[in-house]
């Protein structure tokens, strides 16, 4: 399984865009990078998927550069609600596949 | 999108006696489930992943006999924490993999307090 390193925690104001860059450098050819959110005492949630390039959603976006070793987790005009665990993930897209999660990023958003 | 609902969200119990919680997805048929262990301030750490109408495979140091995984139908996986003991105190927390594709989907855990 891919490992991940991402940055401990990052602060920021509301209304700034957000960016969390996560390093996967042993990423094989098949897996996809996806990233979740975790606000206390609550499951993570999806945010998003992709493979390659550019991935946009209603919440966010994605950037993956064509090594694929690394992704960043744009969060644009970022809201106290905002403020959680973001963790990177790499995984096979095969069904039953086991996540492991790493450390996370710690997101606090001030006024 | 596909929801797991996870029961009950909180639970205190005494040392020895056993806790069950229940991981239910609703409106799809998951036939692999994970379970996992979340210790305050720290990432979550499977523990186990629970296969229906077989045995569940367990990670590496979690105990099997202590931590039993019932995967009778498509849609249930339970968790029994057996003997509980203050250290067994942590944040638990089902998954099940999206059926649209979407990643996975987390159930909203389980906050187990042994006293």
């Amino acid at each position: 399984l891919a490992k991940t390193t991402q940055p401990i925690s990052m602060d920021s104001y509301e209304g700034q865009e957000v960016n969390i860059t996560c390093s996967h450098n042993n990423i094989a050819t098949n897996d996809y990078i996806t990233w979740y959110q975790q606000f206390p005492s609550q499951g993570p949630r999806f945010i998003i998927q992709g493979y390659k390039t550019k991935v946009t959603n209603e919440v966010a976006s994605l950037f993956i550069p064509a090594d694929r070793k690394s992704s960043t987790l744009s969060l644009p005009r970022v809201s106290l609600s905002d403020t959680a665990v973001y963790y990177c993930l790499v995984v096979f897209p095969g069904g039953g596949n086991k996540l492991t999660f790493g450390t996370g990023t710690q997101l606090k958003v001030e006024l | 999108g596909a929801v797991v609902s996870q029961h009950p969200s909180r639970v205190i119990c005494k040392s020895g006696t056993s806790v069950k919680i229940e991981c239910r997805s609703l409106d799809f048929q998951a036939t692999t489930m994970f379970w996992y262990r979340q210790f305050p301030k720290q990432s979550l750490m499977l523990m186990a992943t629970s296969n229906e109408g077989s045995k569940a495979t367990y990670e590496q140091g979690v105990e099997k006999d202590k931590f039993l995984i019932n995967h009778a139908s498509l849609t249930l996986s339970t968790l029994t924490v057996t003997s509980a003991h203050p250290e067994d105190s942590s944040f638990y927390i089902c998954s099940a993999r999206d059926p649209q594709g979407l990643g996975y989907t987390f159930g909203s855990g389980t906050r187990l307090t042994v006293v």
